[in-house]
């Protein structure tokens, strides 16, 4: 079982918004920078988000993420066909002394 | 362009070791912190290991502590995973990934393909 919390899946139709939560505690998500992680199977994952709500270039507004407490989203607006993969959630946890990720989240597009 | 690329898996039975190796070009591997992120069948990801630009500074995952080393070689522009005392539950997809951060872990900015490590007897 993760560390950080989140829903083994989500869906959604073209062109709607969707979240994806990640749950945590004091010694990760609300004390250190939050990363998401987009990974379609055989290929090497990508990052979207770095430090709650920083995108990479060439990452498209559509992906957003936000942080409050010990809980982190990441959300997909205009969901498109080629969004489905699983996507994970990533921090650094004080207790552990190490890098910690979600069990990540089969989005599945409609 | 970045880019990583990890050589040096395959078939190995329990207690055996491997080292893996991470070539890395269209960047300066020195400026760069670099991590070792494992997928195992089925499973989510699991973060292994992380050096620092000049090596000072090293994490592992408990579950790896005391059995796997990770190294690097500016000169050479390589990062290297010595694992040993290899478990069946070490099989997995290791990927090499560069950190965003010189001195501690922060997020994985790239990544290479992933190499396979299967542990069989």
């Amino acid at each position: 079982q993760s560390v950080l919390t989140q829903p083994p899946s989500a869906s959604g139709t073209p062109g709607q918004r969707v979240t994806i939560s990640c749950s945590g505690t004091s010694s990760n998500i609300e004390s250190n920078t939050v990363s998401w992680y987009q990974h379609l199977p055989g290929t090497a994952p990508r990052l979207l988000i770095y430090s709650h709500n920083q995108r990479p270039s060439g990452v498209p507004d559509r992906f957003s993420g936000s942080k409050s407490g010990t809980s982190a989203s990441l959300a997909i607006s205009g969901l498109q066909s080629e969004d489905e993969a699983d996507y994970y959630c990533a921090a650094w946890d004080d207790s552990l002394n190490g890098q910690i990720f979600g069990g990540g989240t089969k989005l599945t597009v409609l | 362009e970045v880019q990583l690329v990890e050589s040096g898996g395959g078939l190995v039975q329990p207690g055996g070791s491997l080292r893996l190796s991470c070539a890395a070009s269209g960047f300066t591997l020195s400026n760069f912190g670099m991590n070792w992120v494992r997928q195992a069948p089925g499973k989510g990801l699991e973060w292994v290991s992380f050096i620092s630009i000049s090596g000072h500074t090293i994490y592992y995952a408990d579950s790896v502590k005391g059995r796997f080393t990770i190294s690097r070689d500016n000169a050479k522009n390589s990062l290297y995973l010595q694992v040993s005392s290899l478990r069946a539950e070490d099989t997995a997809v290791y990927y090499c990934a560069r950190d965003g951060d010189k001195y501690y872990p922060k997020y994985f900015d790239y990544w290479g393909q992933g190499i396979l490590v299967t542990v069989s007897s």
